[in-house]
């Protein structure tokens, strides 16, 4: 019974290319989450996506980020032109249910991400 | 900003002693999760809370709601190394939003 899986887990960009980020959610789920972390920092929320849909973006920087979650394959978080200060790890999370009172999330290991 | 405040932000003990840390917030919840994260881990569930005065126990780890859906405290009991980690609320509903974190650490 997989977890929340994120690859890669480590990613190297330089200042200017692109990131991808993929997260596959555990088997059932159908609502992922995506969250950043700087060193030092609590979990800052980005976006709320189920299938083929963008519930709630009010986290995402409104340039240079995009998420989606197509009906089949993972959900990807892209970053373009990547600047040093988008180094930081980004954790995706799934549950089985919409978000609610319960708000039960399972969390992928992260992939960390730094710019040079 | 539904903000979290969580205390203390660090701390550090012996083996064996008692910790609490708090979880405290101007809003009410519907509901507030737990989550123990260690370095280079993504979050891991440990309870969900929901009833005001509410109180839970997972082995050595007793969580309490507070009456007014306000806050939260964590206690732990006779902490040990594998308690290490930050520790971290999160509001349930439809907004996600966690807290600041404690980070623990227990020394051997």
């Amino acid at each position: 019974n997989a977890g929340v899986m994120q690859n890669p887990r480590h990613l190297v960009r330089r200042r200017g290319q692109e990131a991808r980020l993929r997260c596959s959610p555990m088997k059932g789920h159908s609502h992922v989450y995506w969250y950043r972390q700087l060193p030092e920092e609590g979990l800052k929320f980005m976006v709320y996506l189920q299938k083929e849909n963008i519930i709630d973006e009010s986290g995402m920087p409104k340039e240079r980020f995009s998420a989606e979650f197509p009906k089949e394959g993972p959900s990807i978080l892209r970053i373009q032109q990547v600047v040093r200060g988008d180094s930081a790890a980004y954790f995706c999370a799934s549950s089985p249910q919409p978000s609610g009172a319960y708000n039960e999330q399972f969390f992928g290991p992260g992939t960390r991400l730094t710019v040079l | 900003t539904q903000l979290l405040e969580q205390s203390p932000q660090f701390l550090s003990i012996q083996e064996g002693e008692n910790l609490t840390v708090y979880c405290n917030s101007s809003s009410v919840f519907s509901s507030l999760q737990w989550y123990r994260q260690e370095p280079g881990e993504g979050p891991v569930l440990l309870v969900t809370v929901v009833t005001g005065g509410e109180v839970k126990k997972l082995k050595r780890l007793t969580f309490q709601f507070g009456d007014a859906r306000k806050d939260s405290s964590l206690h732990i009991t006779a902490a040990q190394p594998g308690d290490t980690g930050l520790y971290l609320c999160m509001r349930g509903g439809n907004q996600f939003y966690f807290g600041t974190g404690t980070s623990l650490t227990v020394i051997p």
